[in-house]
């Protein structure tokens, strides 16, 4: 069974402008999370998605949006792009609706933005 | 507030040895707390998940141990080898907020 994919891994950006990464789940897997991590910050979680509606959100400003299509492939986007939005970004899934489950993460999208 | 607090600093051990990380938070009631794995530009992989009612949970050489009344959760590598290098994440529940929060991780080394 294939992993969870992000595309694209790399993304370079200029400050001002929007970006939207994709986060495909492993196959039968409908809950979706999004984390952002930072070397100062660690892992912080974004938002969550389960049966394509969004369930909670973390404490990032309106600029982080994101949504979950059908099939629980999942896009965030990032308006106005700020240098300290460079950063790792994680899309992780998982089987139930319930947050007890592991989550499975992806390799994630390398956001540079200068 | 609400902190999880991990090592900050690496462990550096010799091959053969015991690692063992710890995790303290405050001001949460988690159900349960997982660890994760994480290894340089990669997305951290799922290792072990331990609930309040259990004081102890093995797979193969790890084990991890959680103690509710200290806020504490010790994760050990028994037999440890070059390749358990890695940092190691804890994360438990925040029921609040539906979402796991992630401890900063501990960076571990085991020389050959």
């Amino acid at each position: 069974k294939a992993g969870v994919t992000q595309t694209p891994r790399y993304l370079i950006k200029t400050r001002g402008q929007q970006v939207t990464l994709s986060c495909s789940p492993i196959s039968g897997h409908r809950s979706v999370s999004w984390y952002q991590q930072t070397p100062g910050q660690g892992l912080q979680f974004l938002f969550e998605y389960f049966s394509e509606t969004q369930r909670n959100k973390g404490n990032f400003p309106g600029r982080f949006s994101g949504r979950q299509f059908s099939n629980s492939r999942s896009e965030m986007n990032v308006s106005t792009l700020e240098l300290g939005d460079s950063a790792l970004y994680l899309c992780a899934s998982s089987l139930r609706d319930t947050l007890e489950d592991e989550q499975y993460f992806g390799p994630g999208t390398r956001l540079t933005v200068t | 507030s609400q902190k999880i607090e991990q090592n900050s600093e690496a462990l550096n051990i010799q091959e053969g040895k015991t690692a063992t990380l710890t995790c303290n938070y405050t001001n949460y009631s988690p159900a349960y707390l997982q660890w994760y794995r994480q290894d340089p530009g990669r997305g951290p992989v799922f290792l072990l998940l331990i609930r309040e009612n259990e004081k102890e949970k093995r797979k193969e050489r790890l084990k991890v141990t959680f103690d509710t009344t200290l806020k504490q959760s010790l994760f050990h590598i028994t037999a440890s080898q070059p390749a358990d290098s890695a940092t190691y994440l804890c994360a438990l529940l925040d029921t609040g907020r539906r979402a796991l929060t992630f401890g900063s991780g501990t960076r571990l080394q085991v020389q050959p």
